[in-house]
């Protein structure tokens, strides 16, 4: 199984709202990634955990909040976000170590701030 | 600093015509290199990768790609596109942590195939 799954698809929520995005993987890699995709450019990365443990934030405000809670499960907790937080939300793993490893990516969550 | 350069943003190629996306890099040890590709509203699809040995790899869909180190270069070619290629490539490097890579992404090229 190569695949990673992201739930759910679209995402729709207002500056209020608390929401989470979900990420899974089952093949066995213990580095999982969120990026924030803005239409028509490059995937930019947010967050890396490895082994269960945050290793690279890349100053995302506060209003984000990433969560591993085991080693196939990923989550991104989001509160009082802004219209310009609209995105399409990726998901990415790759197997641990220094190697050639490639970043499995997930499908995406299509997120819509309102 | 480790950068990536797609000189293209858009590119249109006929169906059944050669392709060459050009990418080039800037990264101070030997790099780990990939091509994705993305269909519209989609996750990225792994193409191909180097990281050492034959400077010519293969990928899936008839892709392959040259990695030419005296031009910082990892251009990805195909001899015949065909209209499902349409889609945006992006080209990365990956810098080396000590349980994973960071990629650096390339800003994209958009391809149209035409009829």
């Amino acid at each position: 199984d190569t695949e990673v799954t992201q739930t759910p698809k679209h995402l729709v929520m207002g500056m209020t709202n608390k929401k989470s995005l979900k990420c899974e993987q089952h093949m066995g890699h213990r580095a999982m990634y969120w990026y924030k995709q803005k239409a028509k450019k490059p995937p930019e990365l947010m967050f890396v955990y490895s082994y269960e443990k945050l290793s690279i934030n890349e100053s995302v405000p506060s209003r984000f909040s990433p969560e591993c809670p085991n080693s196939s499960l990923l989550n991104l907790h989001l509160h009082a976000l802004q219209p310009e937080d609209s995105a399409l939300y990726l998901c990415a793993s790759s197997q641990e170590g220094t190697g050639n490893y490639e970043q499995y990516f997930g499908p995406g969550t299509r997120l819509t701030v309102t | 600093a480790q950068s990536v350069t797609q000189p293209d943003i858009h590119i249109t190629v006929s169906e059944g015509a050669s392709l060459e996306l050009r990418c080039n890099y800037s990264y101070g040890a030997t790099p780990y290199l990939f091509w994705y590709v993305q269909s519209p509203g989609q996750g990225l699809q792994l193409l191909l990768k180097y990281f050492s040995g034959d400077t010519l790899v293969q990928g899936i869909k008839g892709f392959e790609a040259e990695f030419k180190r005296s031009q910082s270069s990892f251009n990805l070619r195909k001899p015949s596109v065909h209209w499902s290629d349409a889609a945006e490539y992006f080209c990365a490097v990956g810098a080396h942590f000590s349980n994973f890579n960071k990629f650096y992404f390339g800003s994209g090229t958009k391809l149209n195939v035409k009829p």
